[in-house]
């Protein structure tokens, strides 16, 4: 299995614009995760699936956040507007559980919002 | 509030030393303790997951302890190498309501010295 894999890799854009990163999460896991990590904050987590419906998202930040899973390959989070302080690495993990289960990272989209 | 602390925030060691990290937490209802590995530019990878009834769990180089009683983890390496530099990064979760509640460390940034 070729892991975790997050789209892109890096995003810069303007503050206003919509954002969209992707995740393709590992085949057979149950449970997909999305996490920021800032310097100042470091890892927090947003939001997270089983079986494609969101089970908490309590940690996304503002309504301009959403995120969706329409299948059990496939997640987006969208960033609408985007704004300055929306910079930092997004991670894409899944596992076959969520308590006791490892959790498998994507490497990670670093969005840049000027 | 849930917290996580670890100590050092950094560590310089020589190649083939041993060292500790620790991790400290003030997180209800435990469910269990994650230590991760992130290594510059890359998503965190799992060294060890440990539940409230495992004192000790070892993943090659990587030795992890908790004592629930008094909150405390911490993280041996054993010999250590150039490829051990990286951050290390303590996850506290909590069950509350069915959901999983993480809570992060800052993490300690070690550095391994030829």
């Amino acid at each position: 299995d070729a892991g975790v894999i997050q789209s892109p890799r890096h995003e810069v854009t303007e503050m206003g614009q919509e954002v969209t990163l992707r995740c393709k999460p590992i085949s057979g896991h149950d449970y997909l995760f999305w996490y920021r990590q800032t310097m100042m904050r470091g890892l927090e987590l947003l939001i997270y699936f089983n079986n494609n419906v969101p089970i908490d998202d309590s940690g996304m930040p503002e309504d301009r956040f959403s995120a969706k899973m329409p299948n059990a390959s496939f997640s987006t989070l969208k960033i609408q507007p985007s704004e300055p302080r929306d910079s930092a690495v997004y991670f894409c993990a899944s596992s076959l559980a969520q308590f006791v289960h490892e959790q498998f990272f994507g490497p990670g989209t670093r969005l840049t919002v000027l | 509030k849930n917290q996580v602390e670890q100590s050092p925030q950094s560590l310089i060691i020589l190649e083939g030393k041993n060292c500790t990290l620790q991790c400290n937490y003030t997180v209800s209802p435990f469910s269990n303790l994650r230590w991760y590995k992130q290594d510059t530019g890359r998503g965190p990878v799992s060294l060890t997951i440990m539940t409230f009834s495992e004192n000790t769990k070892s993943n090659g180089r990587y030795t992890a302890t908790l004592d629930a009683d008094t909150k405390q983890s911490s993280l041996h390496i054993t010999a250590s190498q150039l490829s051990d530099s990286a951050s290390y990064i303590c996850v506290v979760s909590a069950i509350t309501g069915g959901s999983y509640i993480p809570t992060f460390g800052r993490g300690t940034s070690l550095i391994v010295h030829p």
